[in-house]
């Protein structure tokens, strides 16, 4: 089945930098690619996706880009804020019916 | 809120005992799914459905069963619970077509602690 790899783990930036995290899939036929962020205490919530007929997706100060080839996608976020501190998780879908998680990575913006 | 609501939102309960969440959409979705949530392993799927009495399991699905007798309502049900099962589940709903096709909307999650 499906596998997901997230990293890094946990990330710490200074607030206005860039923040990229990095995920890896196993399925070459996974086409659809969501992030979720997660606040202390609250619910997953989407705030982009791709889908595999495109390889880069924007939505204000983040991005997603993906590449096949490699198999792997990567969430971008600029000019971070201190309400981005949150955990962010990738996913992939498998086989149409499945959405498989990576482990998630910790991001925090120091003031 | 969005559509989907899990019950209890707390639970603590003895090893060795039943234990049931629930989940309840109002958004006629097909698709439902019952994730765990732990330090480390993020999301992980327990069982998911893709219609009424259609189930599958998933990565984790030992120890746990799920029921779906109508749209609106997915059952998760640890038939003797263990500390191991310790956890928070999320339920979440996914759409089959349209825009929204993909995207799962989760419900606001429930704390289980087995003592």
């Amino acid at each position: 089945g499906e596998n997901v790899e997230q990293h890094p783990s946990t990330l710490s930036v200074q607030e206005g930098d860039s923040a990229v995290i990095k995920c890896t899939y196993s399925d070459s036929a996974s086409n659809y690619f969501p992030w979720y962020k997660q606040e202390l205490g609250k619910r997953p919530q989407l705030i982009i996706d791709i889908r595999s007929n495109v390889g880069e997706k924007k939505d204000q100060r983040i991005a997603v880009t993906l590449n096949k080839t490699a198999k792997h996608f990567s969430l971008h976020i600029t000019e971070t804020q201190p309400e981005d501190s949150a955990v962010y998780f990738c996913a992939a879908i498998q086989g149409a019916q499945k959405l498989v998680f990576g482990q998630g990575t910790r991001l925090t913006i120091n003031p | 809120d969005a559509g989907i609501t899990q019950s209890p939102r707390h639970k603590v309960t003895e090893t060795g005992t039943p234990v049931t969440l629930r989940c309840h959409q109002t958004e006629n979705h097909r698709y439902m799914y019952w994730y765990r949530q732990d330090p480390g392993h993020g999301l992980r799927l327990i069982h998911y459905s893709y219609g009424v009495k259609d189930t599958d399991k998933g990565e984790v699905s030992d120890g746990y069963s799920v029921s779906r007798s109508k749209t609106e309502d997915f059952l998760l049900t640890l038939e003797s619970a263990t500390s191991s099962q310790t956890s928070v589940y999320f339920c979440a709903i996914r759409g089959y077509s349209g825009i929204g096709a993909n995207v799962l909307t989760f419900g606001a999650g429930s704390r289980l602690t087995v003592l």
